[in-house]
C-alpha cells in the first residue's frame, strides 16, 4: 500500500525559503504514467496546487508560484521535495503531497504539514 | 476566486440524496476529466471520483459523479452523518496549464 509522509521545518522566518521532503512508501517512485506532487491549504482556505515532479526529474510548476518555486526528486531515497523561496505569512499553509495521475486526479495523499510563516 | 464555482455549502437530512455541482468552462472541465475530494476536518482530502465518474477501491457506490459540457456534479445518497464534510473538485485547466480546484462545498447532514 503506497504511502506517503511529509517532513520538514514547521516554522519559517519571512523572507527565507520553506524546505519540505516526502518520503514515498509501500511502491516505486519509477511508475509511468504518475507525478509526485505538492498542494497546500492555507487555514480555512481550499486547496491550491503547487507543483509535480516526473520520476525521470520533469518538472511543472503552478504558474502563480513558478518564480518561488523548487521540486526536485530523489529515487534512490524514495523521496521528492518542495522549496519556496522569499515566503510571506500568505505561504502558512497545510502542505500535502500527493501522487497523481495523468489524469490530474491525486491519490493517496501524505497527512500534511503545517507551515507557519512568522518571525 | 476559485477558477471553478463550488455552492459554499449545501445540507440534505440522513437518508437522502444531495448533489454539489462545479462549474467551469471549455478550457478545463469542458475538455479535461474532474475529480472529486472528501476533507473532513482534520484529516488530508480524500479520492472520491476520478475521471469524471470513476470510484476507487473502497468509495462506497453511494458516490457517483457526472460531467456535462463545462459542468461536472457530485452525487450523493443515502446521507450519513459522516458524510459531512468538505468537497472539492479538481481538473486540469489547459489554459493556465495547472491543476486547479473549486472553492470547496461544505456538506451539512441536517
Amino acid at each position: 500500500q503506497l504511502q506517503l509522509q511529509e517532513s520538514g521545518s514547521g516554522v519559517v522566518k519571512p523572507s527565507e525559503t520553506l524546505s519540505l521532503t516526502c518520503t514515498v512508501s509501500g511502491g516505486s517512485m519509477n511508475i509511468s504514467f504518475y507525478y509526485w506532487s505538492w498542494i497546500r491549504q492555507p487555514p480555512g482556505k481550499g486547496l491550491e496546487w503547487i507543483a509535480n515532479i516526473y520520476y525521470t526529474g520533469s518538472t511543472h510548476y503552478n504558474p502563480s508560484l513558478k518564480s518561488r518555486v523548487s521540486i526536485s526528486v530523489d529515487t534512490s531515497k524514495s523521496q521528492f521535495s518542495l522549496r519556496l523561496s522569499s515566503v510571506t505569512a500568505a505561504d502558512t499553509a497545510v502542505y500535502y503531497c500527493a501522487r497523481r495521475s495523468y489524469t490530474a486526479s491525486f491519490f493517496p495523499w501524505g497527512q500534511g504539514t503545517l507551515v507557519t510563516v512568522s518571525s | 476566486q476559485s477558477v471553478l464555482t463550488q455552492p459554499p455549502s449545501v445540507s440534505a437530512a440522513p437518508g437522502q440524496k444531495v448533489t454539489i455541482s462545479c462549474s467551469g468552462t471549455t478550457s478545463n472541465i469542458g475538455n479535461n476529466y474532474v475529480s472529486w475530494y472528501q476533507q473532513v476536518p482534520g484529516p488530508a482530502p480524500k479520492l472520491l471520483i476520478y475521471e469524471n465518474n470513476k470510484r476507487p477501491s473502497g468509495i462506497p457506490d453511494r458516490f457517483s459523479g457526472s460531467k456535462s459540457g463545462t459542468s461536472a456534479t457530485l452525487g450523493i445518497t443515502g446521507l450519513q452523518t459522516g458524510d459531512e464534510a468538505d468537497y472539492y473538485c479538481g481538473t486540469w485547466d489547459s489554459s493556465l496549464s495547472a491543476v486547479v480546484f473549486g472553492g470547496g462545498t461544505r456538506l451539512t447532514v441536517l
